[in-house]
């Protein structure tokens, strides 16, 4: 699996849009693109995928560099409850699809 | 009520005692997997399961073990229990081909 590389902190304004960013130079063409999220000491949630394409859920949309080298995850309307660690994961989505987290980025979101 | 439970969801054991930690869903899911987690560090693999007669090392199996008694349950022993094993301990579920895998809300494991 790719690895891939996140700034370990961030703050956003509440009501703003929070935008984190994820390298991962040397993904390949099957791995997708995952983001997480963990709020503190409970167990992670998972937010969005993707492939080559953005893509938009209720939670968050993401966008993914054509060269599929980098994306950023966004968060259109920040909230105080978003505040936690954000992982950004790539990999392959076959049998073998354990899920490596790395250490992520702590966004706090404030008043 | 909770898709994926585990229990204890806090414990305190002593140096050389052997300890289960109990990880329950109600997904229907074939694959199950145990985490761990360190102060500051991400999310690290101990073992996984694609079903119940397929268990697979993670990335730090060392002084862990794991059985499958059902497809709804997975569990961790911890057959001596030692200090560094002190940490916060997830158990998640995936359904086969899905892209997403669901956590259970930590057991919180101080060896002393």
């Amino acid at each position: 699996d790719a690895k891939t590389t996140q700034p370990p902190s961030m703050d956003c304004a509440e009501g703003r849009a929070a935008n984190l960013p994820c390298n991962h130079s040397t993904i390949s063409g099957n791995e997708y693109v995952y983001w997480y999220r963990q709020i503190h000491s409970q167990g992670p949630q998972y937010i969005i995928h993707g492939l080559k394409n953005n893509e938009t859920n209720e939670m968050a949309s993401l966008i993914i560099t054509e060269d599929r080298k980098s994306s950023t995850l966004i968060l259109p309307h920040a909230t105080l409850r978003d505040t936690a660690v954000y992982y950004c994961i790539v990999r392959v989505n076959s049998s073998y699809d354990k899920v490596i987290f790395g250490p992520g980025t702590s966004l706090s979101v404030i008043p | 009520d909770a898709d994926v439970t585990q229990t204890p969801r806090n414990r305190i054991t002593k140096t050389g005692k052997r300890i289960m930690l109990e990880c329950s869903q109600t997904k229907g899911h074939d694959r199950m997997y145990w985490y761990r987690q360190d102060p500051g560090l991400g999310l690290r693999l101990i073992y996984y399961s694609f079903d119940v007669k397929d268990i697979n090392k993670g990335e730090i199996s060392d002084g862990y073990s794991v059985s499958r008694q059902a497809q709804a349950k997975f569990s961790l022993s911890l057959e001596s229990a030692i200090p560094n094993q002190t940490a916060l301990y997830f158990c998640a579920t995936a359904g086969t081909g899905s892209h997403e895998q669901y956590f259970g809300p930590g057991t919180r494991l101080t060896v002393t």
